[in-house]
């Protein structure tokens, strides 16, 4: 079974702080994204990747930034975080041909809180 | 741009009721259509899809047809069990581009 692994169930930050959200997977998809979840607004992208060391801006990436310097890992950075970055955050994996080959794999969530 | 309309709920059905939850969609092209589901405290996973018109995705019971005259992918269960209570997510991917739209999510309470 893949698995989409992200380091924090529920994160706790003030304003202004750095934050670093994780995601590591392991079946060696090269495809990985970062969503969030919000009441009424569903899933939106805010980035993704197709390979190491690429990204390319989805929907909403401002405020944020992504790093992926090794493939089984794609790190979601906000680097000023503020009280409207409070959200849940979804990693996920896929193969190449998004859908054609293999559907999203969805890691369980990090509930992020800026106060 | 692309967007996917599904109606938010909850929508509250008694156990063995029949199910069914709208969707329709605008999009450019031919886009392939997605059910996905959330159960409480998971992320997301893939229901069941279909890749062109009239195509009909079917898992655990739920079923969508791919309706390019009224550009809908409609979910449908005959009997719905208290074990099927979550978020589903309609959803499209749509040209080339390894990005997936989503809708808004429609919450399903199952009760005994």
């Amino acid at each position: 079974d893949v698995k989409v692994t992200q380091s924090s169930r529920y994160l706790v930050k003030r304003t202004g702080e750095k934050v670093f959200l994780e995601c590591v997977q392991d079946m060696d998809h090269e495809n990985m994204f970062w969503y969030r979840q919000d009441p009424g607004l569903g899933l939106r992208l805010i980035y993704f990747s197709y390979d190491v060391k690429m990204k390319e801006k989805g929907d909403i990436p401002e405020g944020y930034s992504v790093s992926r310097e090794k493939k089984e890992r794609f790190s979601l950075i906000l680097e000023s975080a503020s009280t409207n970055q409070t959200s849940m955050y979804l990693c996920a994996s896929s193969l190449p041909g998004l859908h054609y080959n293999s559907p999203l794999h969805f890691g369980n969530g990090t509930r992020l809180t800026v106060t | 741009g692309d967007s996917v309309t599904q109606m938010e709920g909850p929508v509250t059905l008694s156990e063995e009721a029949f199910l069914t939850i709208n969707c329709t969609y605008t999009a450019t092209g031919y886009p392939s259509l997605f059910w996905y589901v959330q159960y409480p405290g998971e992320g997301l996973q893939l229901l069941l899809k279909a890749t062109k018109a009239d195509d009909k995705g079917s898992n655990k019971g739920f079923e969508a047809t791919y309706r390019k005259e009224t550009t809908s992918f409609h979910l449908e269960k005959g009997s719905v069990q208290v074990s099927d209570s979550a978020v589903y997510f309609c959803a499209l991917l749509s040209g080339g581009y390894q990005k997936v739209t989503f809708g808004i999510g429609t919450k399903l309470q199952v009760i005994p």
